[in-house]
């Protein structure tokens, strides 16, 4: 069991170029989500996905697109990288009831630097 | 919506006992969440509380919620250099989103 896996690890980009970051889940999870995490400001939320088929912005959403391609699969792209996304990306999923339980599974996150 | 806020940074020797703090702003959450991080991993579930206890203990760890303050506190107990991490308290916000703290830096020194 995967859990949640996100592609890739680790990723360079210079100023103006653009990625997609890769998550799945095999948990078979409705909801999933995109953080960032930055020194000091904690996990910051992008982007989620209650169900497939709908997305909604999160706290810091400029900058960034998303995709649910199916129930497991939630792509982040960035179509025009600027430094100020130097970050670390984490994915995450849950059980759709609502109750906040159970709680978040994370990916191991994808390391993004942007020169 | 939630806020959440916690020390930045704590540093304890091995054997001692550990106090991560937290505060909140949305007495609605349910449950609160601890999450550890260890180097160059993602998050996991550490522990919880359900908003109508005053404690739970889990082994070594202990979580206090004083729901009239809006605190929440981590304790472990007789701490190792293992458990050296960045932990984090979560709150939940509207349909089912966490929001966390800035996180707390533990270095345990040997």
């Amino acid at each position: 069991n995967a859990g949640v896996t996100q592609t890739p690890k680790f990723q360079v980009l210079k100023t103006g170029q653009s990625m997609t970051l890769q998550c799945a889940q095999d948990m078979n999870h409705n909801s999933m989500y995109w953080y960032r995490q930055d020194p000091g400001m904690g996990l910051r939320l992008i982007y989620y996905s209650a169900s497939e088929g709908t997305t909604d912005k999160g706290e810091v959403p400029n900058g960034y697109n998303v995709s649910r391609l199916n129930k497991r699969e939630f792509s982040l792209r960035l179509e025009s990288a600027a430094p100020s996304q130097t970050s670390v990306y984490f994915c995450a999923s849950s059980s759709p009831t609502g109750t906040g339980w159970p709680p978040l599974h994370f990916g191991n996150g994808t390391r993004l630097t942007v020169t | 919506g939630e806020d959440v806020e916690q020390s930045l940074f704590l540093s304890v020797r091995e054997g001692d006992s550990s106090v991560i703090n937290c505060t909140y702003t949305d007495s609605s959450s349910t449950y609160l969440y601890w999450y550890k991080q260890e180097p160059g991993a993602g998050l996991q579930l550490l522990t919880y509380i359900f908003s109508n206890m005053d404690m739970k203990q889990d082994q070594r760890l202990t979580v206090l919620l004083n729901k009239k303050d809006k605190h929440l506190s981590l304790r472990i107990a007789d701490t190792q250099t293992g458990d050296s991490a960045i932990y984090f308290c979560a709150g939940e916000s509207y349909g089912n989103k966490l929001v966390f703290g800035a996180g707390t830096i533990l270095r345990v020194k040997s």
